[in-house]
């Protein structure tokens, strides 16, 4: 059974700095493209970065580009998105979401970790 | 920048059909999916890859399309479908997924 486990999130103030987690279990971690996505309060969902399955080739959303990093320790089965430059509109729940294969679909989900960017 | 188009909302009583619509120019070149996000809960996968349901998901929820339109149809709805539906595909050049702005349906 695929699991996906979110950890990181916190309360902060803008221009923080944070570091997010994603521990996976369940399927060979190193054979699939990962995603972030968020989903701000009481808004729709937002996809906000992935990365390839060896790490080669990563992209974000314009929204965060240039100020949240992707990466991930395939000997730790891990994924991380490092947060920098934190807005109030950063505030939503952050998801992990194992890609499809040879597709722009997530096919599992965590059950996110929440990030609250406030004065 | 990219967008695909959904309904804010759809309304059905128990035992219809419900269909949800998605469009958006690039979706004849990309595959479509479609998750289901009850209250509090992570999103669920129940079409990907346009037409194909997960052996978890009851046969009951469908997946078509006709040019830039993509729907997903649940047939018989049941109290439990109620729910908020997002489509999600990727722009033309295949890189960066897209979602829609998300469908409440509701049982009545």
């Amino acid at each position: 059974e695929v699991q996906l486990v979110e950890s990181g999130g916190v309360v902060l103030q803008p221009g923080g700095s944070l570091r997010l987690s994603c521990a996976a279990t369940g399927f060979t971690f190193d054979d699939y493209t990962m995603h972030w996505v968020r989903q701000a309060p009481g808004k729709g969902l937002e996809w906000v970065s992935q990365i390839s399955w060896d790490g080669g080739r990563r992209f974000y959303a314009d929204s965060v580009r240039g100020r949240f990093t992707i990466s991930r320790d395939n000997s730790e089965n891990s994924l991380f998105l490092q947060m920098n430059s934190l807005k109030t509109e950063d505030t939503a729940l952050y998801y992990c979401g194992k890609g499809d294969s040879s597709s722009s679909g997530i096919v599992s989900w965590g059950q996110g970790t929440p990030v609250t960017v406030s004065t | 920048s990219y967008e695909l188009t959904q309904p804010p909302s759809v309304s059905v009583s128990p035992g219809q059909t419900a269909r949800i619509t998605c469009s958006g120019d690039a979706l004849p070149k990309q595959y479509v999916y479609w998750y289901q996000q009850k209250p509090g809960q992570a999103p669920v996968v129940v079409i990907y890859k346009d037409t194909e349901r997960p052996s978890e998901i009851p046969e009951r929820f469908s997946g078509s399309r006709t040019g830039t339109t993509v729907t997903v149809t649940i047939s018989g709805v049941q109290a439990e479908d109620e729910a908020d539906y997002y489509c999600q595909s990727a722009d033309i050049s295949g890189t960066y997924p897209v979602f829609g702005g998300g469908t409440k349906l509701t049982v009545l």
